[in-house]
């Protein structure tokens, strides 16, 4: 079992930086896989961010690469999103979420969610 | 990247009911499919993996089926807690897309 708790999400004018973090508790955070997905106001999932366990592999959505940076502390079981450049469509709830075992890969447990909101 | 559309975008039913909701990959996805429920106002949740493994907690009126391209979620006895809205997922490869989404409604 693995609970996740993100922080960090609020109001941001558009250009300007925000960083995301999920605390991870439970079962070892450091042998899990973890990503970023998010759902903006009344709309679907979005996969934006993966991390592998040990952080020395990490992928990105195009529509976030070169703006956001996923990266992970397995000393202090936190996973972080840096997002940088925000923009409009930027705004939504971001979930992160573990990667489950096994040959295929899957998103097991998730946090609840933190809020984004992209404006002037 | 591998586009998923999911079908019907939109269904009613009644508690007792059997319902279908398809998933079509725009190629191979070598069984690396996945469906979540999402309730409004809380996470997703995993139901089913690699197409047809059911996660550690769910009742079995749920079930994943298919093959190549296209894949099923069968929900068998609609329960009222079961009224959400479900998504697949692919993960053969990255980006890790998702489904459009079905909203499951209370006929």
């Amino acid at each position: 079992q693995v609970q996740l708790v993100e922080s960090g999400g609020g109001v941001v004018q558009p250009g300007r930086s925000l960083r995301l973090s999920c605390a991870a508790s439970g079962s070892s955070f450091s042998s899990h896989g973890m990503h970023w997905v998010r759902q903006a106001p009344g709309k679907g999932l979005e996969w934006v961010a993966v991390i592998s366990y040990d952080g020395s592999d990490y992928y990105y959505a195009d529509s976030v690469k070169g703006r956001f940076t996923i990266s992970r502390d397995n000393s202090k079981n936190t996973l972080s999103l840096q997002m940088n450049s925000l923009r409009s469509e930027d705004t939504a709830v971001y979930y992160c979420a573990s990667q489950g075992y096994g040959s295929f890969y899957y998103l097991d447990y998730w946090g609840q969610g933190t809020l984004v909101t992209v404006s002037s | 990247d591998i586009q998923m559309t999911q079908s019907p975008s939109s269904l009613s039913a009644s508690v007792g009911d059997r319902i279908t909701i398809t998933c079509r990959a725009s190629q191979t996805i070598r069984a690396s499919l996945n469906w979540y429920q999402q309730k409004p106002g809380k996470a997703p949740k995993l139901l089913i993996y690699a197409t047809s493994s059911l996660q550690s907690g769910v009742p079995s009126r749920f079930s994943g089926s298919g093959s190549g391209t296209d894949s099923t979620l069968t929900i068998t006895n609609l329960q009222p807690e079961d009224f959400a809205t479900y998504y697949c997922q692919q993960s053969h490869a990255i980006p890790f897309t998702f489904g459009q989404g079905t909203r499951l409604e209370i006929k």
